[in-house]
């Protein structure tokens, strides 16, 4: 069935650094993908998005491009912030399954001033 | 984005009580809502889809005559835990899209954290 597969938390960085978060996906077609970010004791907010393969999402300093020969799409950002740290949820979905999103187990993110 | 509030944020029931989580979609009409489930430190688990007018799609191994959810309007989805037990204990999330939003895209409340004593 399809699937999402996030790299293991926690992820600790120091302010400025370089993140990555890495994300693959198994799916059967070509799914929409999604990063969310969940802050503590909220709901998921959408951080970005891409609908198709080589877009490239970007929202806050953070992108993610759709890699769809190595199925990936992992979330970047050139220098992190200690507002940064959160749980960040990659997800795909399909149009024509109403929407239903299936996530990665999540990744937790501490950034250190 | 599209904006969701959930109400309430947080509430403490005593076991066997029944709980009712309000979703509202502020500033479109939500076609379809979603209701997610989520244990400390884990991830989002689909409970249960939600057309309006229809009736609830509940996902495998979720008791619907638990969980009962109802859609009755564009803009407001409730979810009601009967019969809480301790175990129900849980952070309720709801999301929302619909053809404004594209249908692919799901906006989420804040969440809903339930404590069954």
């Amino acid at each position: 069935g399809d699937s999402v597969t996030q790299m293991e938390g926690p992820v600790t960085l120091s302010e400025e650094a370089f993140l990555t978060i890495n994300c693959t996906y198994t799916a059967t077609g070509y799914p929409s993908l999604f990063w969310y970010v969940q802050y503590p004791g909220e709901g998921l907010q959408l951080l970005l998005k891409a609908t198709k393969a080589d877009d490239k999402g970007s929202n806050k300093g953070f992108e993610a491009t759709y890699r769809k020969e190595t199925t990936s799409f992992h979330l970047e950002k050139g220098s992190v912030q200690v507002s940064d740290s959160a749980v960040y949820f990659c997800a795909l979905s399909f149009y024509n399954q109403g929407g239903k999103l299936i996530f990665g187990q999540g990744t937790e993110l501490s950034v250190k001033p | 984005g599209a904006v969701v509030s959930q109400h309430p944020s947080r509430v403490i029931c005593k076991s066997g009580t029944s709980v009712k989580i309000e979703c509202r979609s502020l500033d479109f009409q939500a076609t379809t809502m979603f209701w997610y489930r989520q244990f400390p430190k884990q991830s989002l688990m689909l409970m249960a889809t939600s057309n309006e007018g229809s009736k609830a799609t509940y996902e495998q191994g979720v008791e619907k005559d638990k969980f009962l959810i109802n859609h009755a309007s564009l803009t407001l989805s409730t979810l009601t835990v009967t019969s809480a037990h301790p175990e129900d204990s849980s952070f309720y999330i709801c999301s929302v899209t619909g053809l404004a939003v594209g249908l692919e895209t799901q906006y989420f409340g804040p969440g809903t954290r339930l404590l069954v004593l």
